[in-house]
């Protein structure tokens, strides 16, 4: 089963516009990795960020996390239409097991 | 840089067949994991594996599903007897595992079953 809610399911912006997409999850965590997929170059790593940091930045990207709401937030800043993609968070709990949980996606369209 | 890499990209079969995909890693990494995606969903986790040994299975992966990495290096996920409902993107990925810590996981471009 899914562990990750995501809202919105899906979002339109104009260019140079910010985007912020959320997640919600169930599980206590030992990190949340954002990621990206479109049809080109299937699934690619964002960022990770663990459980004992609150925000991390990469470039356009900013991600917080807040364990105590058990919710994330990823804000693509000045979009760019090649930013049009399904954004994905994941989690690791790390707790015996290696394995990522998805949360559900966020499917964002970018106009020119 | 080679990355994971999948064989084949696409299959369609028809109901009833056997199918089997392989994955190539990335070469330094010592483990390989196996996830499905259907339409509009997030990937689900299947299995993975730490050099050959297969340390984790999903109640997703039944009985008709199997997965192997006997040498530790590529891996074979293989399907018998394929419904519709089987019908999904296959995707497998990679990391390192060193002193107990897990690196970030790199996805191959997936394999897409269409079972008809």
């Amino acid at each position: 089963s899914q562990q990750g809610e995501e809202d919105p399911q899906a979002l339109s912006i104009q260019e140079g516009e910010n985007a912020t997409m959320n997640c919600s999850y169930k599980t206590s965590i030992n990190n949340l990795q954002w990621y990206r997929q479109n049809s080109g170059r299937g699934l690619v790593h964002l960022i990770l960020i663990r459980s004992n940091e609150r925000e991390k930045h990469s470039g356009r990207l900013r991600v917080t996390l807040d364990t105590s709401k058990k919710s994330s937030s990823l804000l693509i800043t000045a979009s760019r239409a090649a930013d049009t993609a399904s954004y994905f968070c994941a989690t690791f709990t790390g707790f015996n097991t290696d394995k990522l949980i998805f949360g559900t996606g966020t499917r964002l369209q970018v106009f020119p | 840089d080679t990355g994971v890499s999948q064989d084949p990209r696409h299959k369609i079969t028809k109901r009833g067949q056997n199918v089997t995909f392989r994955c190539d890693p990335i070469s330094e990494h010592n483990r390989l994991y196996w996830y499905r995606q259907t339409l509009g969903q997030g990937p689900e986790f299947l299995t993975y594996f730490q050099n050959e040994a297969q340390l984790e299975k999903s109640r997703l992966l039944s009985d008709r599903f199997s997965a192997e990495r006997p040498k530790g290096s590529f891996s074979t996920l293989e399907i018998q007897r394929t419904e519709q409902g089987d019908s999904a993107m296959y995707l497998c990925a990679s990391s390192l595992n060193q002193g107990g810590t897990t690196y970030e996981q790199y996805f191959g471009p997936g394999t897409r079953l269409t079972v008809t």
